[in-house]
């Protein structure tokens, strides 16, 4: 089973507005990683957080991890129509590959 | 910049076929991973090499071989295509095992 699950499956917003993607797991984790896939391609990273880390913030991307309820959110603040992509989550558990969820589909209307 | 390129963008084969998907970084990174993404299913791993001539098996090796001759490059096998294959295909690399993967551009396999 997938230890990443992204919640909501799909997400629709205006233009300027913020965008929150959550994501829960059920084992320990080293760290947690969010990712990106445009329509059709390969995924970019986004941001790594670790597992001694809060909060961790990149331009418009903010990234919470909570330990003891095994969850991170993903917050995009004054998205743009550009932000249109799939994004997913992928867990280390202190071993030597990542697992990723099934992906968030975030629709961006301009 | 990065870069992991993968050998095809489009591929379509046929049943009983030996497919090669060929997998390329150029940065010189120890680890390299084979994935296949499949629609409210993520990605899954198929195998993944941590140094030339090693590979370990990830979640759903049935059906896969992998190559890994040289450290720039690692190369999926399908011995027989089935159309249970058919999928997105994505190739990655880290230089930490569980670190930043950086990925190719997919494959898009159809097997007919």
């Amino acid at each position: 089973s997938q230890q990443g699950e992204e919640d909501p499956q799909a997400l629709s917003i205006q233009e300027g507005e913020n965008a929150t993607m959550n994501c829960s797991y059920k084992t320990s984790i080293n760290n947690l990683q969010w990712y990106r896939q445009n329509s059709g391609r390969g995924l970019v990273h986004l941001i790594l957080i670790r597992s001694n880390e809060r909060e961790k913030h990149s331009g418009r991307l903010r990234v919470t991890l909570d330990t003891s309820k095994k969850s991170s959110s993903l917050l995009i603040t004054a998205s743009r129509a550009a932000d249109t992509a799939s994004y997913f989550c992928a867990t280390d558990q202190y071993g030597n590959k990542l697992v990723f969820g099934a992906g968030t589909i975030l629709r961006v209307k301009s | 910049d990065v870069k992991v390129t993968q050998s095809s963008r489009y591929l379509v084969k046929r049943t009983g076929e030996k497919v090669f998907l060929e997998c390329v970084q150029d940065m010189d990174h120890e680890n390299m991973f084979w994935y296949r993404q499949d629609p409210g299913l993520g990605l899954r791993l198929i195998y993944f090499s941590y140094d030339v001539k090693m590979k370990e098996k990830g979640d759903i090796p049935e059906g896969y071989s992998v190559s890994r001759e040289k450290k720039e490059r690692f190369s999926l096998i399908l011995e027989s295509a089935s159309t249970n294959q058919t999928s997105m295909y994505l190739c990655a690399s880290s230089s930490i095992r569980a670190d930043t993967q950086y990925f190719g551009p997919g494959t898009r396999l159809t097997v007919l």
